[in-house]
């Protein structure tokens, strides 16, 4: 199957600051990618829809200013988590849909702590 | 609108055991089906699917068969083993339509020797 690479894996920082993850399709082109956030024991919770070369769509009830989404080519998208605060402490994945399959495949995710 | 309703967890089995992890769903038109897995720590990987009914997932012994009239696509597996532990999700895509996935809110499976 195709391969979506997610980094980085793990990242500390302190509250205030911002942080980059980055999402990469290895093997395939992607227009469409997704991010999505998982409280812990719990489902995926889809925070937006990244589309290559326009803004991003987010669902209801996520800050657009907070999680800036970037999606500049057919193989990077990018979340940054802008002025962190605790509260955005959790388990950040993102997915890249491969067109002929219809299929979404996932990065391993980034486990971000805000101190 | 679309749903996915899983079987909750978590489920315990001891090694070699028959597993089943009911998912049945709400779509209109004719969705796509998966099963996604993920170990502790790690994003999802994608298990099986299905794209029309009664097609048959399968992969790494495990298998899911998409049946319309009871709007079903059930997991299983014959001989569970201790590094089948992890999380599955059962997931929907809608087609011709929105692109999303619709999950499941996913089920522990625990395996022991």
């Amino acid at each position: 199957g195709a391969v979506v690479s997610q980094h980085p894996s793990w990242v500390i920082c302190k509250s205030g600051t911002s942080v980059k993850i980055e999402c990469r399709s290895l093997d395939f082109q992607a227009t469409t990618m997704f991010w999505y956030r998982q409280f812990p024991k719990q489902s995926l919770m889809l925070m937006a829809t990244s589309n290559e070369g326009s803004k991003a769509t987010y669902e209801q009830g996520v800050e657009k200013d907070k999680f800036l989404i970037n999606h500049a080519s057919l193989t990077l998208s990018t979340l940054t988590v802008t002025s962190a605060h605790p509260e955005d402490s959790s388990f950040y994945i993102c997915s890249a849909r491969e067109l002929a399959e219809n299929i979404q495949y996932f990065g391993a995710g980034t486990r971000l702590s805000v101190l | 609108g679309n749903s996915v309703t899983q079987m909750e967890g978590p489920v315990t089995l001891s090694e070699e055991a028959f597993l089943t992890i009911n998912c049945t769903y709400t779509a209109t038109g004719y969705p796509s089906l998966f099963w996604y897995v993920q170990y502790p720590g790690e994003g999802l990987q994608l298990l099986l699917k299905a794209t029309k009914a009664d097609d048959k997932g399968s992969n790494k012994g495990f298998e899911a068969t998409y049946r319309k009239e009871t709007t079903s696509f059930h997991l299983e597996k014959g001989s569970v083993q201790v590094s089948d532990s992890a999380v599955y999700f059962c997931a929907l895509s809608p087609r011709g339509g929105s692109e999303k996935l619709v999950f499941g809110k996913g089920t522990k499976l625990t395996v022991n020797p």
